[in-house]
């Protein structure tokens, strides 16, 4: 089965820096999709970005970006010029590229992320 | 412009009670799931479906049921409320393709005292 792991519960940032978050997950499959959700104070699960296995290239949304190392198993998200609105709990999840996976994500813990003015 | 929509969002039961999650999506998803979050668990998947008619069990099924007899609505039946189900639930949708994105519900907080 696989495992996701978001190993610091809490972080800060000042607002206009840069923080990244971190995500590790374990799988024996090759072909998979990572995801990072956004979970504001109204909990509404939001989508931030998302990246296929298959690709190198990492992908990037605005002032989101992650830093995918498939070998490490490592999927880390990195905020820009952090905004008061970023504040929110983040959590990364797997969902499998194979039949009788593919229906559902896997998440991790999540992580508080506060940004202080 | 509706997406996926749960009700109720707020619910109080007793223990022993029993009440039915409504979860709607209007975009003819095939896929749809439920989850439990819990504090510092994550989101933990109950049950799914990958279509009308078809559902299974998910990490943690047990106190819960669900079917699915139309591709629009997957309702999550609590049979016997316990403590232990105190937790925010949401529902979620998704196309079956592979990279598709999991539109969530806006969940329903719901204490079992």
């Amino acid at each position: 089965a696989q495992t996701v792991t978001q190993s610091q519960p809490e972080m800060s940032v000042q607002e206009a820096e840069t923080v990244t978050l971190s995500c590790t997950y374990d799988t024996s499959e090759s072909d998979y999709y990572l995801f990072w959700y956004k979970q504001p104070p109204s909990r509404q699960m939001i989508l931030v970005i998302r990246q296929e296995a298959y690709k190198q290239q990492n992908a990037t949304e605005n002032r989101f970006s992650v830093n995918f190392q498939k070998a490490a198993k490592s999927f880390s998200l990195k905020i820009s010029d952090s905004q008061l609105g970023d504040a929110a709990m983040y959590f990364c999840a797997y969902r499998s590229a194979n039949e009788g996976g593919s229906e559902k994500l896997v998440f991790g813990k999540g992580m508080k992320l506060t940004v202080n003015p | 412009n509706a997406g996926v929509t749960q009700t109720p969002k707020f619910q109080v039961l007793k223990t022993g009670q029993s009440m039915t999650l409504q979860c709607a999506q209007d975009m003819n998803h095939e896929y749809m799931s439920w989850y439990r979050q819990d504090p510092g668990m994550g989101l933990r998947l109950i049950h799914y479906s990958v279509g009308a008619g078809i559902t299974d069990q998910g990490e943690v099924p047990n106190g819960y049921n669900v079917s699915r007899s139309t591709t629009e609505d997957f309702p999550l039946r609590l049979l016997s409320a316990a403590p232990s189900q105190t937790s925010v639930y949401f529902c979620a949708s998704s196309y079956s393709t592979f990279n598709s994105e999991a539109f969530f519900g806006q969940g329903t907080r719901l204490t079992v005292v």
